[in-house]
């Protein structure tokens, strides 16, 4: 089983919509849980992270984590054109110190 | 804002040959990262940096890979002998501090092609 699965699209889905995006994981130790945003031939931009489980949300994007079905998930509201990226879920063990396991990312396009 | 920055953006070298990419961290960062993404893979960590040492790095990382911080502001990664394989996106990060106030600040990346 792999660590972390992300189903990587495409996803297309048009301007306005809500979009949900979501990851799973085998490793329950994971505590914190992120989503970047990765334009393309661009490094990963920190979108939203979350310590253990909960929502948080921050404008438009909102983050939930469910520890106890090993699930994460990224919802984005009022989609616009320039929310089309990749998103890439993430997840560390310990602090701010310990290596990022990343998904495979998620392809999303909003059409105008 | 500050920002990671990254040299080169492209770097072409043939296989056995040494190549050093190089990365400008943010100035007040402590934690040092290298990760690498194959074209169309996962991003990958390779190794984490604090204290002028290395704290944790990946099986990718072998004796092949080595890195340092040679000056005050300088963080690199050197690949002694290029393999086909190892082409492929690098990314240098950094973050402030330990702790659950936690951002890790990625940089552009540099494309390796192996040749």
């Amino acid at each position: 089983q792999k660590e972390v699965e992300q189903d990587p699209g495409p996803l297309s889905v048009p301007e306005g919509a809500i979009v949900s995006l979501n990851c799973t994981y085998s490793n329950s130790a994971f505590q914190y849980f992120m989503w970047y945003r990765q334009y393309s031939r661009k490094g990963p931009e920190l979108l939203m992270y979350t310590y253990s489980s909960g929502n948080k949300e921050d404008g438009r994007f909102t983050a939930q984590v469910d520890k106890s079905s090993k699930y994460i998930s990224l919802f984005i509201r009022d989609s616009q054109p320039s929310d089309s990226a990749t998103y890439l879920c993430a997840m560390s063990l310990y602090s701010s110190a310990s290596k990022i396991i990343f998904g495979s990312g998620t392809r999303l396009s909003i059409r105008p | 804002e500050p920002e990671v920055t990254q040299t080169p953006s492209h770097q072409v070298t043939q296989m056995g040959q040494e190549v050093i990419l190089r990365c400008v961290p943010i100035s007040n960062h402590l934690y040092f990262y290298w990760y690498r993404q194959i074209l169309g893979q996962k991003v990958e960590f390779l190794v984490s940096f604090y204290n002028n040492e290395i704290s944790e790095k990946s099986e990718i990382f072998d004796d092949q890979f080595s890195v340092e911080r040679p000056d005050g502001s300088n963080f690199t990664l050197k690949i002694r002998s290029t393999k086909l394989e190892d082409s492929a996106m690098y990314f240098c990060a950094s973050s402030e501090v330990a702790g659950i106030s936690y951002e890790q600040y990625f940089g552009p990346g540099t494309r390796l092609t192996v040749t």
